[in-house]
Parts: C-alpha cells; structure tokens; sequence
C-alpha cells in the first residue's frame, strides 16, 4: 500500500488567515482526494485533485475557499482560505491507484483549530 | 447519492466477537469497505469486499455482504481492547467516490 505524508498534523491558526496542508505519497497514484471530517463527525470529500487540471469539487465545496494543486502523480496540496471557527476539522488526504482493487489509503490528518 | 448509514456506538467485552452492521442505498456499489479510526489518527483500511461476492474472511475479521438487502457487516472475533475505535464502512459506486458512514464507536471492556 502507498505510504502517505501529510503536513503539518496539526496547526492552530487565527481566523483570517490560510493554511496551506501538504500531502506526499511514496509512489505515483491515480487518483488523490481531500475530505474533510468535522469534529465527532464521518468523512466528506472535498474534491478530487486532478493531475495538470483543476481540482473536481463537490457540491458545497468552492475552489476560492479550498483551492488544491497537483503538479504531478505524487504530490497535492489543499488551501484552507480566510479561514473562520467554522473550518476547525481534521482534513485528510486520501490515494487510490485504480490498477489496484483495495480501496483507498489515507493519510494522518491535518487537525486545524481557528481561534 | 449514496447513503450509507451506521449504528453510533458498540460495547462488547474482550474476548467476545464485535459485530458492527452498514446498510448503503445504492445497488450499483461496487466494493464496499472498513476502516478504522484511532483518536488522534487518519484511516486505517482494514478489509474490503467486491460486490459479487457473499462472504471474506482476514484473520480475526470476517465480512459478510447482503447484496439484495444492500447491508454489510464486519465481524471481529475475539475481540482485544486495541480494537476499540471507530469503524467507518464505506461504499464506492459511480466515479469511484467513496461515501462513508457516519461511523460506530467500539468500546471494549476487559
């Protein structure tokens, strides 16, 4: 399975301002995904971090707020933008390699808190 | 959209099997999943099961898959206090998106 490295883990940062969260995986992967999870809450997935293109959002999700790069198969950051209270989360970076049947790989998180 | 739900919470006594249930809504589901979640971590996967098949089996862990009532479960036998987490199932159908459960909180009590 791909190993993934997501940074920082953890971060607490005033409202206003953005955070940028880095994800690195150990081999080149199909697809990279970003969700959010909200405290005591499931998984929602952000968007899907597409090679060389724009990121695919979902619904309620816009890229002015969450804007994402993916320069190439291995490597993708998501944005956190103006960020309020309402934003503390852990976000999670997620691989999948679509030649491969057993799901996708997660990262540790990135814990955000907005004072 | 897909709708996968979960019960919030199961407490069993080390020792004992765990049986944590998921139904989903979309028959077109193509694999379903499990993950576990530590306090503090990302998402482990744990096991997975193609939509074809009934049944998998992986050391302690058994997946049991009923296609015509779209419900899936995770059996864990002998359960240790190591495997108390959340369990998040999951369920992948159009565009390879996976919609997650809301998640069951396992406690075990020695």
């Amino acid at each position: 399975s791909a190993v993934i490295s997501q940074k920082p883990s953890r971060d607490i940062c005033q409202r206003g301002t953005s955070l940028t969260i880095q994800c690195q995986v150990d081999s080149q992967v199909t697809m990279m995904f970003w969700y959010r999870q909200q405290p005591g809450q499931s998984l929602t997935l952000i968007a899907t971090a597409n090679q060389g293109s724009e990121a695919t959002y979902e619904s309620g999700f816009v890229i002015d707020k969450f804007p994402i790069s993916r320069p190439n198969l291995t490597f993708s950051t998501l944005t956190v933008s103006n960020m309020s209270p309402e934003d503390s989360s852990i976000y999670l970076c997620s691989v999948e390699d679509l030649s491969a049947v057993d799901g996708a790989f997660f990262g540790q998180g990135t814990r955000l808190t907005v004072v | 959209g897909e709708d996968v739900e979960q019960s919030l919470f199961l407490s069993v006594r080390e020792g004992d099997s765990s049986v944590i249930n998921c139904t989903y809504t979309d028959s077109s589901s193509t694999y379903l999943y499990w993950y576990k979640q530590e306090p503090g971590a990302g998402l482990q996967l744990l096991t997975y099961i193609f939509s074809n098949m009934d049944m998998k089996q992986d050391q302690r862990l058994t997946v049991l898959l009923n296609k015509k009532d779209k419900h899936l479960s995770l059996r864990i036998a002998d359960t240790q206090t190591g495997d108390s987490a959340i369990y998040f199932c999951a369920a992948k159908a159009a565009g390879n998106k996976l919609t997650f459960g809301g998640g069951t909180r396992v406690l075990v009590k020695p």
